[in-house]
């Protein structure tokens, strides 16, 4: 079964502190992801990577940055958290190295993070 | 812009009966479409994924049929359970050209099965 962790379920911040969310898969993909989901908004794509150190932005990037240095391990950085971003914080990843072109994403627990 | 959109928001329905959630995306341009669960505070669950080419995918109780051209996805949910409970998602990965890319979602059906 594939595996996708994620360092921490809950997470209390404070305003203009540096938050680092990590995700870890032990199915050896290719591909990482981090979205977040609001109510009323649903799941939205933060940024991906499709290899180690390749980084794209997602459809709301502002705000986050993204460090990819080993394969397994894709983490989320908040420079400067503020109140609206207190969400809940999704990773998956896809894309076995024999290349299952299904491209099935796997998705972690979630990280909801408060910022006060 | 890819919107994709799920009909109905919510479902209350008798345990045993035969539903069908809808999924519709307004760029037919896919790679694939994907149906999860959602457990309250939890992740996503992958239950069905079609690709572009396909027309339909089953596992167990459930079938999901996917009509590109007009932009629909059914998901079918056969002799429902009170464990069906939760919200379902559906999400479509677009074509690009680099060959990753992430999901749209849409925002939902949260389906209660009565016992």
């Amino acid at each position: 079964d594939v595996k996708v962790t994620q360092s921490s379920r809950y997470l209390v911040k404070r305003t203009g502190e540096k938050v680092f969310l990590e995700c870890v898969q032990d199915m050896d993909h290719e591909n990482m992801f981090w979205y977040r989901q609001d109510p009323g908004l649903g799941l939205r794509l933060i940024y991906f990577s499709y290899d180690v150190k390749m980084k794209e932005k997602g459809d709301i990037p502002e705000g986050y940055s993204v460090s990819r240095e080993k394969k397994e391990r894709f983490s989320l950085i908040l420079e400067s958290a503020s109140t609206n971003q207190t969400s809940m914080y999704l990773c998956a990843s896809s894309l076995p190295p024999n290349g299952d072109w299904f491209d099935t994403q796997y998705f972690g627990p979630g990280t909801r993070l408060t910022v006060l | 812009k890819q919107e994709v959109t799920q009909i109905p928001a919510a479902l209350s329905v008798p345990e045993g009966e035969n539903l069908v959630l809808n999924c519709s995306f307004t760029d037919s341009a896919i790679y694939n479409l994907q149906w999860f669960r959602q457990d309250p505070g939890k992740g996503l669950t992958s239950l069905l994924l079609i690709q572009s080419s396909q027309r339909e995918q089953t596992s167990g109780r459930l079938n999901a049929s996917l009509d590109k051209s007009s932009g629909r996805s059914t998901l079918y949910i056969a002799a429902s359970q009170p464990g069906d409970s939760a919200t379902y998602l559906c999400a479509v990965r677009r074509i690009s050209g680099g060959g990753a890319d992430g999901l749209t979602f849409g925002k939902g059906t949260h389906l209660i099965i009565q016992p």
